[in-house]
């Protein structure tokens, strides 16, 4: 079946340790997208990926990287320099250029830092 | 400013009853599309329906609908005959610089959205 997957679905991680989540998806999709959500807040954007190879800041990258080398893969490494990491982490993806078809999330992973 | 706005934060509504939840925008671009998500309380997010800002038909999925009034910038999401697995996050999204015939790569900017809970 065709999908989104996150893994993993619940992650812990000490105060000043690097983290990556991640995100794969066989939907032949060429964007792929990153938001964090907050407690009964709608999602931010971190990080999105238009191609391979290529990727750009949403609103709020600091303290976050990501990497695209494969179309299928978009990991997300979150990092010390993030002051306040524990969230759910949603990612996404799109066909570009056909707007009707929207953004399709994963499951998503909750982090929380210790 | 806030670019997309839901001022509910909770509704309530009764098992077979229609709902609707508001959504208000803000953006100078003229080609944009708005889009609406469910939340479950598993976490994963529900595409539901899109409209965009050239469509001139309301559009609708099933029991969902969407009533788009350009001028006032709203795009409330109509659920018809409400039932208990509806209860949910209900997030309304917006996508701004879209091309003629909905061409675009950009990012969706998201409300805090409306928890609604079907009461049987």
């Amino acid at each position: 079946d065709g999908g989104i997957t996150q893994s993993p679905k619940y992650l812990f991680r000490k105060e000043g340790q690097n983290v990556t989540l991640s995100c794969e998806q066989n939907l032949n999709h060429d964007a792929m997208y990153w938001y964090r959500q907050d407690p009964g807040q709608g999602l931010r954007l971190i990080y999105y990926s238009q191609i391979v190879n290529d990727f750009q800041k949403g609103d709020i990258a600091e303290g976050y990287s990501v990497s695209r080398e494969k179309k299928e893969s978009f990991p997300l490494t979150v990092t010390s320099a993030q002051k306040n990491p524990t969230a759910f982490y949603l990612c996404a993806s799109s066909i570009a250029g056909r707007s009707p078809l929207a953004q399709y999330f994963g499951p998503g992973t909750r982090l929380t830092v210790l | 400013a806030q670019k997309i706005t839901q001022t509910q934060p909770g509704m309530f509504v009764q098992e077979k009853e229609a709902v609707t939840l508001d959504c208000t925008y803000d953006t100078s671009d003229q080609s944009y599309g708005l889009f609406w998500y469910k939340q479950p309380s598993s976490g994963e997010m529900i595409f539901l329906i899109y409209q965009g800002s050239y469509d001139e038909q309301n559009a609708t999925e099933g029991r969902y609908s969407l009533n788009f009034q350009k001028a006032r910038k709203s795009a409330n999401l109509v659920i018809s005959a409400s039932q208990l697995g509806d209860s949910a996050m209900y997030f309304c999204a917006m996508r701004e610089g879209e091309g003629a015939g909905g061409t675009s790569y950009g990012k969706l900017t998201f409300g805090q959205g409306t928890i609604l809970t079907v009461h049987p």
